[in-house]
C-alpha cells in the first residue's frame, strides 16, 4: 500500500512479482526522461531513459512507458528481486535545457 | 565508463566552519556539473549548475554566497558550504554531464553523495 505525508510513497511487492512505479511529470515541454534507482546513502543510479518521440523502451527486466497526453511516465520491473529494494525517481529535462528536475520518488520494498 | 567520484563521502563539522566537497569526472570531460541537496525521505533538489570556466547558475532560493561553486577544470567542480549551520546538514550530490548528449554514455552521471552533519 501507500503512505503519505513525510514519508515517500511505498510500493510493497512480493519477490518474483512485477512492479509498476508511476510518475506524473510536470512540464509538457520536457523531451527526455530518466528513471533512477537510489539505495540508502548512495547517489542515484541510472536505470533507463526515453525520449519524447517514443512511448516505450525496454531494457533488461525494465520497461519505461511514456504517455505524453497525460504527462505520465511509468517504470515496470519484471520478476522483482530483493536487490530491487530502493527508492526510484523519475527525472525530466525540457527541450533545449540542461538540468534535470526530479519527481518525488517511490520506495519499493521487496518481500521475500 | 562515465564515473563520477565525490569526496568526502561523509563529513562532520562545527557550526560556523566551512566545508568543501569535491566532484570529479574520472573518465570523461564534464562540460556541465550540477549540485543537488537531498533531505531525508525527500527528492533531489537542484542547487546550481556550473559550466567549466564560468560562474555557476543558482536555483531560486539558494544563497550563492553560502554555497560557493567552482568549476575550474573539465573534470573537477567543488562545492564549499561556508559558515555552516545545523540546518545545512543534508546529503549533497553532484552530477556531471559530458558533451556527448543524453543518449551517449556521458549523459547525466551522479556521484555517490556526501553526508554533511553540522554540529
Amino acid at each position: 500500500g501507500e503512505s503519505v505525508g513525510l514519508h515517500l510513497p511505498t510500493l510493497s511487492v512480493q519477490e518474483g512479482d512485477n512492479s509498476i512505479i508511476n510518475c506524473a511529470y510536470s512540464n509538457s515541454a520536457s523531451d527526455y526522461f530518466i528513471w533512477y534507482k537510489q539505495e540508502s546513502g548512495k547517489g542515484p543510479q541510472f536505470i533507463i531513459d526515453i525520449r519524447s518521440n517514443m512511448d516505450k523502451r525496454q531494457g533488461q527486466r525494465v520497461t519505461v512507458l511514456l504517455n505524453k497526453t497525460v504527462k505520465h511516465l511509468s517504470l515496470q520491473i519484471a520478476a522483482t528481486q530483493p536487490g530491487d529494494s530502493a527508492v526510484y525517481f523519475c527525472a525530466e529535462k525540457v527541450a533545449a535545457g540542461n538540468k534535470l528536475t526530479f519527481g518525488g520518488g517511490t520506495r519499493v520494498l521487496v518481500k521475500p | 565508463g562515465a564515473v563520477v567520484s565525490q569526496h568526502p563521502s561523509w563529513v562532520i563539522c562545527k557550526s560556523g566552519t566551512s566545508v568543501k566537497i569535491e566532484c570529479r569526472s574520472l573518465d570523461f570531460q564534464a562540460t556541465t556539473m550540477f549540485w543537488y541537496r537531498q533531505f531525508p525521505k525527500q527528492s533531489l533538489m537542484l542547487m546550481a549548475t556550473s559550466n567549466e570556466g564560468s560562474k555557476a547558475t543558482y536555483e531560486q532560493g539558494v544563497e550563492k554566497d553560502k554555497f560557493l561553486i567552482n568549476h575550474a577544470s573539465l573534470t573537477l567542480s567543488t562545492l564549499t558550504v561556508t559558515s555552516a549551520h545545523p540546518e545545512d546538514s543534508s546529503f549533497y550530490i553532484c552530477s556531471a554531464r559530458g558533451g556527448g548528449g543524453e543518449r551517449s554514455n556521458y549523459g547525466y552521471t551522479f556521484g555517490s553523495g556526501t553526508r554533511l552533519t553540522v554540529v
